[in-house]
């Protein structure tokens, strides 16, 4: 069964960084791009950034870019959300989500979801 | 960086139509058929429930489908159930360099 789990989240004071984990299974990790989105307290979706299969090619919201790094590890299926300067801004649950195929920018919508881990940024 | 815009809310009686709007310009939903639709009841994760703006994936009811015209797209659930009553978002693929994916703001259904 096609699963992906999140990790990492934390309650974190603002400036401080974080790292967020989403461990994959039940499908050939190394051959989708991933992506991360996340969803502040009662908002809608906001998507985060995306990564390329072979973790060469990333590409980020404005909101993020210059703070965050998404990264892989397709040897242990991990995908990752390194995240600094955090602001209150960054409140959220954060999701990975895979697309439907191998497109990058995720075309065809997002079909696998994780139940997503929780970052409040708050002194 | 702006999101597609969709109406806060839209509610409806069981056995009903609704259709919910999702508002873009010609650098996203107009210029391209890259439109999904997910479907998220409170506390869960989003389900993906239209994509290529029309197209159901397997195990999605057919009494939700997926139209566009110009820069607006459209989700219609017709022979509404207790079950639909979620928050709803659009996405569309934009070729503007700064929000390549972008999502709708939402809208929440009630069925009264």
């Amino acid at each position: 069964q096609v699963h992906l789990v999140e990790s990492g989240g934390h309650v974190i004071q603002p400036g401080r960084s974080l790292r967020l984990s989403c461990g994959a299974s039940g499908f050939t990790f190394s051959r989708f791009p991933m992506h991360w989105v996340r969803q502040a307290p009662g908002k809608g979706l906001e998507w985060v950034a995306v990564i390329s299969a072979d973790g060469k090619t990333k590409y980020y919201a404005d909101s993020v870019r210059g703070r965050f790094t998404i990264s892989r590890d397709n040897s242990n299926n991990t995908l990752y959300l390194q995240m600094q300067i955090l602001g209150p801004e960054d409140t959220g649950r954060y999701h990975c989500a895979r697309p439907t195929r191998n497109d990058f920018w995720g075309r065809y919508g997002l079909d696998v979801w994780g139940q997503g881990t929780t970052v409040t940024a708050s002194s | 960086q702006s999101a597609l815009t969709q109406p806060a809310s839209v509610s409806g009686s069981p056995g009903q139509s609704i259709t919910i709007s999702c508002t873009g310009t010609n650098t996203d939903i107009g210029g391209y058929h890259y439109i999904s639709w997910y479907q998220q009841h409170p506390g869960k994760v989003p389900k993906l429930i239209i994509s290529e703006v029309s197209d159901r994936p397997s195990g999605v009811s057919d009494r939700f489908s997926g139209s566009k015209s110009d820069n607006t797209a459209s989700l219609t659930i017709s022979g509404l159930q207790a079950d639909d009553e979620a928050d709803y978002y659009c996405s569309s693929y934009s070729s503007t360099s700064t929000l390549p994916f972008v999502f709708g703001t939402g809208t929440k259904v009630t069925v009264l």
